[in-house]
């Protein structure tokens, strides 16, 4: 079974300080990692996936398969990446479902 | 990128009645869900909507308390029905555009069911 794990509900940081935002998983393979984020009133929307390594938003995930982990980092973090953040695994059985964690609210003090 | 327009955007019912919420995407897509996130939690997968046939329901969710409809592949509904206040939610409709190297959740702004 797929399952994914965000240990924090809440995380509280001021503006310009560095932001992790953990997750760990557990599949029987090579999944997908995603991070999506919900901004207040507005629709979750995807923010990166694991396979583009790319940078979004100043934000980058990095997949460490050793620890199963797929943890979100920015490194000085601003009011407006004040949101939910949702971390998501899409494994290879059928359906090809996505499986989320949790989420982690994201509070950016000024 | 699919488009997701949901309907109603929030509604408040009476406990006992039930409610349709509908699902509509710009494109054609194979792929629809349903899911619900309550309050303080994760989104839970309820069912996958499939065109032209009965939808495929996840551990704990039955076709009697949410029906859905699938009558072509750009729209759907799905139905909570003989609500209670414990179905007070947000429900998202969700289509997934699976490329060969990208795969994209697109989701619906929701609808905010209170049951009262």
């Amino acid at each position: 079974a797929q399952r994914v794990t965000q240990p924090e509900k809440l995380l509280s940081v001021f503006k310009g300080a560095p932001v992790e935002l953990k997750c760990n998983y557990s599949y029987s393979g090579s999944p997908e990692l995603f991070w999506y984020v919900q901004y207040s009133r507005q629709r979750l929307q995807l923010l990166l996936r694991h396979i583009s390594r790319e940078s979004i938003k100043g934000f980058t995930a990095d997949l460490n398969k050793g620890e199963t982990s797929f943890h979100l980092k920015k490194p000085f973090a601003q009011e407006e990446d004040s949101a939910m953040y949702y971390c998501a695994l899409k494994g290879y059985n059928a359906g090809n479902m996505l499986t989320f964690g949790g989420g982690t609210r994201l509070m950016v003090k000024p | 990128s699919a488009v997701i327009s949901q309907k109603p955007s929030r509604d408040i019912c009476q406990r006992g009645t039930s409610l349709t919420i509908q699902c509509q995407v710009d494109s054609q897509v194979t792929m629809m869900f349903w899911y619900r996130q309550q309050p303080g939690q994760s989104l839970t997968l309820i069912a996958t909507a499939n065109q032209g046939s009965e939808a495929t329901y996840e551990s704990g969710f039955v076709i009697d308390k949410f029906p859905i409809s699938r009558p072509n592949l750009t729209f759907s509904t799905l139905t909570v029905s003989n609500m209670s206040p414990e179905d007070s939610s947000i429900y998202l409709c969700s289509v997934y555009e699976i490329g060969r190297l990208n795969t994209e959740a697109f989701f619906g702004q929701g609808t905010r069911l209170t049951v009262v």
